[in-house]
């Protein structure tokens, strides 16, 4: 599976946008990209995924390079609920039954 | 809105005893996961199950484990002798058709082996 690369944490404060980053140099063509996140003592959330193009949805943005190696989350404006471990991870669509290789993340925390 | 549900949210077992972990996937669901994770590390895979067999597993899912959907509803993960270094989290996940980007995770089992 292709690696990815984020910050171990970042800090926001209340009502300002955050923009988690994550590398991916190694992406292959057929590779999703995934943004799931944890609160904690809670299990993983879906957030968004992403092939090429910007994504938009209600919790968040993505934007994806054009070259693919790296891509962006956007939170418009941090909650102190969005204080969560953010994790990029990339799958092929149809491959490996869609299993999720998570990495350390990023430790996201918001300052009221 | 539906959602995974997963019991015990936490389970005491002594080494060497026999565990049964349980999930509810939603409902239309056909793909389901296992995941573990260790206090104050990554979320790791252990298993996914399609058409009631196992599609991928990995190398933490050794002979001590097996998975089950034993009436079309739950999900089972069993660790037949129970070791320290089981104890973890475990979380269920399960998705529908088509949808390999949208997993839905259960709150957890704590599974603590003393």
């Amino acid at each position: 599976d292709a690696k990815t690369t984020q910050p171990n944490s970042m800090e926001s404060n209340e009502e300002e946008p955050v923009h988690l980053p994550c590398n991916h140099s190694t992406i292959s063509g057929t590779d999703y990209i995934h943004w799931y996140r944890q609160l904690p003592s809670q299990g993983p959330e879906y957030v968004i995924h992403g092939l090429t193009s910007n994504v938009n949805n209600r919790m968040a943005s993505l934007a994806i390079a054009e070259d693919r190696k790296s891509s962006t989350l956007i939170l418009h404006r941090a909650t102190l609920r969005d204080a969560a471990v953010y994790y990029c991870i990339l799958s092929p669509y149809g491959g490996s039954q869609g299993n999720l290789i998570f990495g350390k993340g990023t430790k996201l925390s918001v300052k009221p | 809105e539906p959602e995974v549900t997963q019991t015990p949210s936490h389970q005491v077992t002594q080494m060497g005893q026999e565990v049964i972990l349980r999930c509810v996937p939603i409902s239309n669901h056909l793909y389901f996961y296992w995941y573990r994770q260790i206090l104050g590390q990554k979320v790791e895979f252990l298993v996914s199950f399609y058409n009631n067999e196992i599609s991928e597993k990995s190398e933490i899912f050794d002979d001590q484990f097996s998975v089950e959907r034993p009436d079309g509803s739950n999900f089972t993960l069993k660790i037949r002798s129970t070791k320290l270094e089981d104890s973890a989290m475990y979380f269920c996940a399960s998705r529908g058709l088509g949808k390999s980007y949208e997993q839905y995770f259960g709150p957890g089992t704590r599974l603590t082996v003393t």
